[in-house]
């Protein structure tokens, strides 16, 4: 069965802290992706990577750097974590489109508060 | 640029009722259409896709439609049941890379 797992549920860390939120996908998929989740703006996409060490900016990247070293796992990368980057990070992996369309697969979110 | 849209953002049946949620976008060049369903902090779990090709797609008790040309698709949920109740997404496919632009979701909740 498809996993994708991310390293915590809930996370509180303090201004200024360079916080790391980690994804794992045990499906050999190809694309990745990380979103945040706030109340009233729906889901944004803020990276994605298409193969390792490849990633995209998506809508929203300001603030936020990614990882990715090994196919399983993309990591997102809070710099210098801000009180407006308090959200539900959630991170989703897909197969390759050109394998044919196919649905992404999320993990569980992180919920991230910045104090 | 996509723009999803659904609506109404909460809806509550009693129990048994079939219903529809709706989903429009913007852009008729998409790649598919996903509806998923999330639980109170939850993750989004994948109900069904369907390819720019296709009209629908059936699983169970669900039933997507999908009509580009009037950028609309439906969700359609026969016989709901209390365990129905969650926030229903749909999401546009825009290109082969899977990304996905995000409708903001309709909040159901199915009264026994």
């Amino acid at each position: 069965d498809v996993k994708v797992t991310q390293s915590s549920r809930y996370l509180v860390k303090r201004t200024g802290e360079k916080v790391f939120l980690e994804c794992v996908q045990d499906m050999d998929h190809e694309n990745m992706f990380w979103y945040r989740q706030d109340p009233g703006l729906g889901l944004r996409l803020i990276y994605f990577s298409y193969d390792v060490k490849m990633k995209e900016k998506g809508d929203i990247p300001e603030g936020y750097s990614v990882s990715r070293e090994k196919k399983e796992r993309f990591s997102l990368i809070l710099e210098s974590a801000s009180t407006n980057q308090t959200s539900m990070y959630l991170c989703a992996s897909v197969e390759s489109q050109g394998r044919g369309n196919q649905p992404q697969h999320f993990g569980d979110g992180t919920r991230l508060s910045i104090l | 640029k996509q723009e999803v849209t659904q609506i109404p953002a909460a809806l509550s049946v009693p129990e048994g009722e079939n219903l529809v949620l709706n989903c429009s976008f913007t852009d008729s060049a998409i790649y598919n259409l996903q509806w998923f369903r999330q639980d109170p902090g939850k993750g989004l779990t994948s109900l069904l896709l369907i390819q720019s090709s296709q009209r629908e797609q059936t699983s169970g008790r669900l039933n997507a439609s999908l009509d580009k040309s009037s950028g609309r698709s439906t969700l359609y949920i026969a016989a709901s049941q209390p365990g129905d109740s969650a926030t229903y997404l749909c999401a546009a496919g825009s290109s082969n890379t899977g990304k996905l632009i995000f409708g903001q979701g309709t909040t159901l909740q199915v009264k026994p």
